[in-house]
């Protein structure tokens, strides 16, 4: 059985400073795991994908997210929030047992002030 | 090729009215996915297509919910006898094989049962 948990429903920050959205799942298999951000009104986008290669994966716009097995953990960060960041952050586990089976977490909306 | 494409964006019905929704994939894309999404929630899974062969459904969709997609390119939901509880967003995505490879959203179809 696959779970995923957001540990925060809304995250606020400061432009300039660092962003950290929390994401724990479970999974029965080897997951994939999955970043997407909402913007209103737009489309999900994808921010960066974990299949079982690097630990320390690398998304768009200075997104970064680890896979912590031992902690199974899976959260994204940024170094420096845009305003422009203000968005629906949905983390999502898949698991690697064929189709795209997901599972997405309730969402973590960010609040960036200026 | 723009994306995914869903028709209509909004959709205002009155409770007990059937809907159509209506799903373009991107055209080399054969896997098509219908996820449904309220507010406040992460989108849930409810059915996928590989080509035209509907291959898992979630216990979500109803007997009320019907889902085709007869060439394998674009793919219509239905939703019979609509009732409140059915107001959601109703997003499509697809994806090109092997699995696990990222989903490409369309902007979804905003269903309001009055």
């Amino acid at each position: 059985a696959q779970s995923v948990t957001q540990l925060d429903s809304h995250v606020s920050v400061s432009e300039g400073t660092p962003v950290l959205l929390r994401c724990n799942y479970s999974s029965s298999y080897s997951p994939s795991l999955f970043w997407y951000v909402q913007h209103p009104n737009k489309g999900l986008q994808l921010l960066l994908k974990y299949t079982s290669a690097a630990t320390l994966v690398k998304g768009i716009n200075g997104f970064e997210a680890e896979f912590k097995k031992s902690e199974t953990s899976f959260h994204l960060t940024k170094p420096s929030a845009h305003m422009s960041d203000a968005a629906e952050y949905f983390c999502v586990v898949s698991q690697n047992t064929g189709g795209f089976k997901t599972i997405f977490g309730a969402g973590t909306r960010l609040f960036v002030k200026a | 090729d723009t994306g995914v494409s869903q028709n209509p964006r909004h959709k205002i019905t009155k409770r007990g009215q059937n809907v159509t929704f209506r799903c373009d994939p991107i055209s080399e894309h054969n896997r098509l996915y219908w996820y449904r999404q309220t507010l406040g929630q992460g989108p849930e899974f409810l059915t996928y297509f590989q080509n035209e062969a509907q291959l898992e459904k979630s216990r979500l969709l109803s007997d009320r919910f019907s889902a085709e997609r007869p060439k394998g390119s674009f793919s219509t939901l239905e939703i019979q006898r609509t009732e409140q509880g059915d107001s959601a967003m109703y997003l499509c995505a697809s994806t090109q094989s092997p699995m696990n490879t990222e989903a490409f959203f369309g902007q979804g179809t905003r269903l309001t049962v009055v």
